[in-house]
């Protein structure tokens, strides 16, 4: 299977500041031969389901802020949050689908 | 818009089972295949499984093989997760999820989450 590892596991950042959430995959999760990089990631909020953010690495979900965005490749992988929300107060996870099963990081919470 | 809606909190001994509905509405509901994921308590994501609609053919997690089950009723557009042998460490929520696009494991909606406790 292959390993998803988030840091931090948690971290604080001021309202209006920027919030970096780093994902690194056990193996390369980049298909050449449509040149997709099978890395999503998802918001949970307390006693909520988890919500899709950004899928294909880079591509925001239908009525997410373009606050939140997605980048990297290969087996590095970055969710920034610009000019952060009361909000955004959630846990963060990445999720590969390269490969079956599809993995997930163990999550990062974020905190005013 | 698209729906998933679960069924309600389950409560079962060791060894029992448990069957989980999940109700889809809002789109073509044979064009996607629906996963289950289970959370436990405090814990991260973990994918158990999925099942496509079209033919009710299933891909379990190895994890899982041999204990669960799902399957689909198409009438009802309606996705069931049967698992058995239950442990505590089976606690846990138990989601349904829709894949974003046909064939990539990514989720793009959610149901509510159905908690299971396993305890004697």
């Amino acid at each position: 299977d292959i390993v998803m590892t988030q840091s931090p596991d948690s971290l604080a950042v001021s309202l209006g500041e920027r919030a970096t959430i780093n994902c690194k995959s056990s193996q390369n999760v980049f298909f050449q031969s449509n040149n997709k990089t099978y890395l999503s990631w998802y918001q949970q909020k307390p006693g909520q389901p988890p919500k899709l953010l950004i899928y294909w690495a880079s591509t925001r979900d239908s009525g997410v802020p373009d606050r939140f965005s997605g980048s990297g490749s290969g087996t590095d992988f970055t969710l920034t949050i610009s000019g952060l929300q009361p909000e955004d107060v959630a846990v963060y996870y990445c999720q590969q689908y390269y490969i079956s099963p599809p993995t997930f990081g163990q999550g990062t919470k974020l905190e005013i | 818009q698209v729906h998933l809606v679960q069924s309600g909190a389950e409560v079962k001994k060791p060894g029992a089972s448990v069957r989980i509905s999940c109700k889809a509405s809002g789109y073509t509901f044979s064009n996607y295949y629906m996963n289950w994921v289970r959370q436990a308590p405090g814990q991260g994501l973990e994918w158990v499984g999925l099942i496509n609609p079209r033919d009710g053919r299933t891909l379990y997690a190895q994890k899982y093989e041999g204990r669960v089950t799902m399957t689909t009723d198409t009438s009802t557009t309606t996705v069931y997760m049967e698992l058995g042998s239950l442990t505590s460490e089976d606690t846990g929520v138990f989601y349904c999820a829709k894949e974003g696009t046909r064939g990539f494991f990514y989720f793009d909606h959610w149901g509510q989450g159905t908690p299971v406790t396993v305890s004697s």
